[in-house]
C-alpha cells in the first residue's frame, strides 16, 4: 500500500487566501484524523472521522477551519480566510477499526501564510 | 482531560550508549499510552503502545517502555542506540474505556540526537 497520501506537500499563500489541504487514507481504513503541528503548541488533533462522519471536532480552532470527508478515500481541510498564525505542518492519519490504536500518518503539508 | 509532559526537550547520546526518554502524564481517568517517532520531514510512526497486560511493552527497532501507574509514567528505553535512531519522539495518551474516543493527547516531543 502507498500509505496515507497528502497534497500538496508544501503550500505558500498570502493572508486572506483560501487554502485546501487534501488527504487520501489507506484503503480499508475507516478512521481519519487531521492534526496540526507547531513549535509553540506541539501536535494537536483538529478533527477525526469514523466512516466519513465527523466524531470530534473540538480541536478545530475557529470557524475559518472546516473539514469534509465526502467518501472513504478522500478528505479535505480548508482554511478560509488564512492568517499567518495558521502556518504549521498539517498531518492526516488513518486507522482501521481492525487494528485499533495504531494510526498511520501521512508525510504532512507544510503551510506558510505570509 | 489529559496532559502529557516529556521532561527533556533534547537528549544527545553517543552511538551504542543506552538511552531513556521520560514521559509523565496526568489524567482523571485511566488511559492507554503510546510512543511515536518522527524522522526528519516525515510523518509519525507508532513505536509501541500499552493497552493492557504486562507493564513492560516491547516495540519496533529495539525500543521498550514500562508503564508505572503509581508514578504515572511511561518512559521509553533502548539499551544501545544507533545513528539511525536520531529523530523526535512523542509520548501520547488517550482515555481508556467504552465508546470510540480516539482523541490522542501528545507531549511536546523529545529530540534524540545520536552522535558517532
Amino acid at each position: 500500500d502507498a500509505g496515507v497520501i497528502q497534497s500538496p506537500r508544501h503550500e505558500v499563500t498570502e493572508m486572506g487566501q483560501e487554502v485546501t489541504l487534501r488527504c487520501k487514507p489507506i484503503s480499508g481504513h475507516d478512521y481519519l484524523f487531521w492534526y496540526r503541528q507547531t513549535m509553540m503548541r506541539g501536535l494537536e488533533l483538529l478533527i477525526y472521522f469514523n466512516n466519513n462522519v465527523p466524531i470530534d471536532d473540538s480541536g478545530m480552532p475557529e470557524d475559518r477551519f472546516s473539514a469534509k470527508m465526502p467518501n472513504a478515500s478522500f478528505s479535505t481541510l480548508k482554511i478560509q480566510p488564512s492568517e499567518p498564525r495558521d502556518s504549521a505542518v498539517y498531518f492526516c492519519a488513518s486507522m482501521s477499526s481492525g487494528e485499533r490504536d495504531t494510526q498511520y500518518f501521512g508525510p504532512g503539508t507544510r503551510l506558510t501564510v505570509l | 482531560a489529559q496532559s502529557v509532559t516529556q521532561l527533556d526537550s533534547q537528549v544527545p547520546v553517543f552511538e551504542e550508549a543506552p538511552v531513556e526518554l521520560r514521559c509523565n502524564y496526568s489524567s482523571s481517568v485511566s488511559v492507554y499510552l503510546f510512543w511515536y517517532v518522527q524522522y526528519p520531514n516525515q510523518g509519525l510512526q507508532l513505536l509501541l503502545k500499552y493497552l493492557s497486560g504486562s507493564t513492560l511493552v516491547k516495540g519496533i527497532n529495539g525500543f521498550e517502555a514500562e508503564f508505572n501507574k503509581s508514578q504515572t509514567s511511561f518512559h521509553l528505553r533502548k539499551p544501545s542506540v544507533h545513528i539511525s535512531d536520531t529523530a523526535e519522539y512523542f509520548c501520547a495518551v488517550r482515555p481508556r474505556g467504552g465508546g470510540s474516543n480516539y482523541k490522542l493527547t501528545f507531549g511536546k516531543g523529545t529530540l534524540l540526537t545520536v552522535n558517532p
